[in-house]
């Protein structure tokens, strides 16, 4: 049974950069064909896709967002990543890690999500 | 562009049944997932692909879909079943994920 849990600041300076991470467990990210999926949820507000990252590499970010970030993996950790530049208040929200085995298939596995505030 | 509209909220009497929809602005052949979010917690897929029940999920809950419109059916709904469902779907014009904004679930 795979687990995520993501992990970073709770607290980041507006203009500066997020980083979280993803850890996997139960099982490895390399040689597996998955989508590693981030997602975020303002606060009392819906889901907003991010994007992903593939097994072979490949990535996709949603157009808002797809000047200021950026998803790698890093495979001899078992990990995967977020990087947001340039935030602003309006960043603020539970970020969550996600996981779907083919393009169309729903988010089968989630981490607990983290909420990182962006204030000064 | 792709979007998807859901019904801001919907309240049920304690037993009887909740439907709650999920409308696409174009026809889709991609299937449709439904997750349910309590307070404080992760989604949980409660069907995907329009009609199909993860296992672990109560016979209660059941999907179908027509046209451009997906329906998540919550029979004999319980205290437990309050929360904020969210459809969600492949929008094959830009290769991405898109969420509806989220119907809140209450059982009175």
């Amino acid at each position: 049974q795979l687990q995520l849990q993501e992990s970073g600041p709770g607290l980041v300076k507006p203009s500066e950069t997020l980083s979280l991470t993803c850890t996997v467990s139960g099982g490895s990210i390399s040689g597996s064909s998955h989508y590693w999926d981030w997602i975020r949820q303002s606060p009392g507000k819906g889901l907003e896709y991010i994007g992903y990252i593939y097994s072979t590499g490949g990535t996709y970010y949603i157009a808002s967002l797809q000047s200021r970030v950026s998803i790698s993996v890093d495979l001899s950790n078992n990990q995967f990543s977020l990087t947001l530049a340039s935030v602003t208040a309006a960043d603020t929200a539970v970020y969550y890690c996600a996981l779907r085995g083919t393009y169309t298939a729903p988010f089968d596995y989630w981490g607990q999500g983290t909420l990182v505030t962006v204030s000064s | 562009s792709y979007e998807v509209t859901q019904t801001v909220s919907v309240s049920v009497a304690l037993g009887q049944t909740a439907r709650i929809t999920c409308v696409r602005n174009y026809i889709g052949s991609e299937g449709v997932h439904w997750y349910q979010q309590k307070p404080g917690q992760a989604p949980v897929v409660v069907m995907y692909r329009d009609f199909n029940r993860p296992s672990g999920i109560p016979e209660r809950f059941s999907g179908s879909y027509s046209g451009n419109t997906a329906t998540l059916t919550i029979s004999r709904a319980q205290a437990g079943d309050e929360a904020d469902y969210y459809c969600q779907v492949w929008d094959s014009s830009t290769a991405g994920v898109l969420f509806g904004g989220g119907t809140k679930l209450t059982v009175l």
